[in-house]
């Protein structure tokens, strides 16, 4: 079955710091793999996609990148956190039809 | 611009009565909706879904509906349990693509 691991599960950042959030993906191979922000009181915003190694599909403009160095891995990255920034973080893999299934996510609090 | 609402940010609900929980889209090229519950600090989880070939599919206390010309979709819960209390979000898609549309979400309590 297929299991995806999120890294790490809360993180508190000072605003401009540095940001990677890795999600590795289990039990199944050249996946589509997602990345969403849920802020506060919001609903889950597509942030990026990927098809594969290399291949990254950017949905928002921001001070945000991903990128997939492996097949099973994607990683979230910021140069310079924003305040704006702070939300619960959700990996995500293409499953059958549209249906996506979500990791556990990652709550970043930037202060 | 909003493709996928849901309109009420919260509902409550007697435990044994039915939930009721709307989302209305604008995107006509939609053609497959899905529900998913989330709760606090953890990921989503997929609960039902409808083609729009179809307007209603039923999976044990769960039905959604699908009124196309409506743009509207709604789902059921019956009997509601306390367990159900969580964030439910609907989505939308159009093909071919995999992308999915979410909508804001509503909080469902499920009183005792």
């Amino acid at each position: 079955s297929q299991t995806i691991h999120q890294w790490p599960a809360t993180l508190v950042q000072p605003v401009g710091s540095p940001l990677s959030l890795e999600c590795t993906v289990e039990g199944t191979s050249n996946p589509n793999l997602y990345w969403y922000r849920q802020a506060a009181g919001r609903g889950l915003q597509l942030l990026f996609y990927s098809v594969g190694i290399g291949q990254i599909s950017s949905e928002v403009p921001q001070n945000l990148s991903a990128s997939r160095p492996q097949d099973r891995q994607f990683i979230l990255s910021s140069k310079k956190l924003l305040l704006s920034d702070s939300g619960f973080y959700l990996c995500a893999l293409h499953r059958n039809l549209y249906e996506q299934y979500f990791g556990p996510g990652t709550r970043l609090t930037v202060t | 611009d909003q493709q996928v609402k849901q309109n009420s940010p919260s509902l409550s609900v007697q435990e044994g009565r039915i939930s009721i929980l709307n989302c209305d889209y604008t995107n006509s090229m939609f053609d497959y909706f899905l529900w998913y519950k989330k709760y606090p600090a953890e990921g989503p989880t997929f609960l039902i879904s409808i083609s729009s070939i179809k307007d209603k599919n039923e999976d044990g206390r769960f039905t959604v509906f699908l009124n196309k010309s409506a743009k509207h979709l709604s789902l059921h819960i019956v009997p509601s349990q306390p367990g159900d209390s969580a964030v439910y979000f609907c989505a939308a898609a159009p093909p071919p693509a995999r992308q999915l549309t979410f909508g804001s979400g509503t909080q469902l309590t499920v009183l005792p």
